[in-house]
């Protein structure tokens, strides 16, 4: 069972171009969060999608970013407009269904290897 | 809100020795708590998790954490220091879906 699987690993992108990362969950996965990791610094949550869902997106930065779940194909996180703020790591992590009759079920996040992104 | 902090960003500590990375969370409910490894240019690998079951929890590499609601600390450790074990370590707590992070302790072993 492959893993959690993200490309690129590496992106460069100039200032105000856009920069688009794929994440593919672990077969059987349908939620999906992304983090990010700035130098230095702890992983911070940005979104958590479901199929076709975005469950909470309390993380991202108002302006340029967004995230889908489609219901074929990898989770994309999109970057408009880059800016030399955005260089970064940012992981994706997969968790399988929650069965919410049980209160507070917990659900391990399998993370992928992250992608890099230098903005020039 | 939860909330996680690592003491000290750095740490080393000679090949054979103890280890001990401090994590301390605040949390307005029953945490689940978590210690993630990442090795360099790679993502994050479970260590163990604290689910309300056991208070000391062992993970995967001689690593152990033990649950101390009173000290409201987690704090990870393993009795004889590996070469290998030379990575960053991050302490988390989640509170429903998704997981808050520590800033992370970067460890160091000493030949």
């Amino acid at each position: 069972n492959a893993g959690v699987m993200q490309n690129p690993r590496h992106l460069v992108r100039r200032r105000g171009q856009e920069a688009r990362l794929r994440c593919s969950p672990m077969k059987g996965h349908s939620h999906v969060y992304w983090y990010r990791q700035l130098p230095e610094e702890g992983l911070k949550f940005m979104v958590y999608l479901q199929k076709e869902n975005i469950i909470d997106e309390s993380g991202m930065p108002k302006e340029r970013f967004s995230a889908e779940f489609p219901k074929e194909g990898p989770s994309i996180l999109r970057i408009q407009q880059v800016v030399r703020g955005d260089s970064a790591a940012y992981f994706c992590a997969s968790s399988p269904v929650v069965d919410w009759d049980w209160v507070r079920r917990y659900n391990e996040q399998f993370f992928g290897p992250g992608t890099r992104l230098t903005v020039l | 809100a939860q909330s996680v902090t690592q003491l000290g960003s750095h740490v080393s500590v000679s090949e054979g020795a103890l280890v001990l990375l401090r994590c301390n969370y605040s949390s307005s409910v029953p945490p689940y708590l978590f210690w993630y490894v990442q090795y360099p240019n790679q993502g994050l690998q479970l260590l163990l998790k604290y689910t309300s079951a056991a208070t000391l929890v062992k993970g995967i590499n001689g690593f152990e954490a033990e649950f101390k609601k009173s000290e409201t600390s987690f704090h990870l450790t393993k009795p004889s220091a590996h070469m290998s074990d030379a990575a960053e370590y991050f302490c988390a707590v989640s509170v429903g879906e998704k997981l808050t992070f520590g800033t992370g302790t970067r460890l160091t072993i000493i030949p």
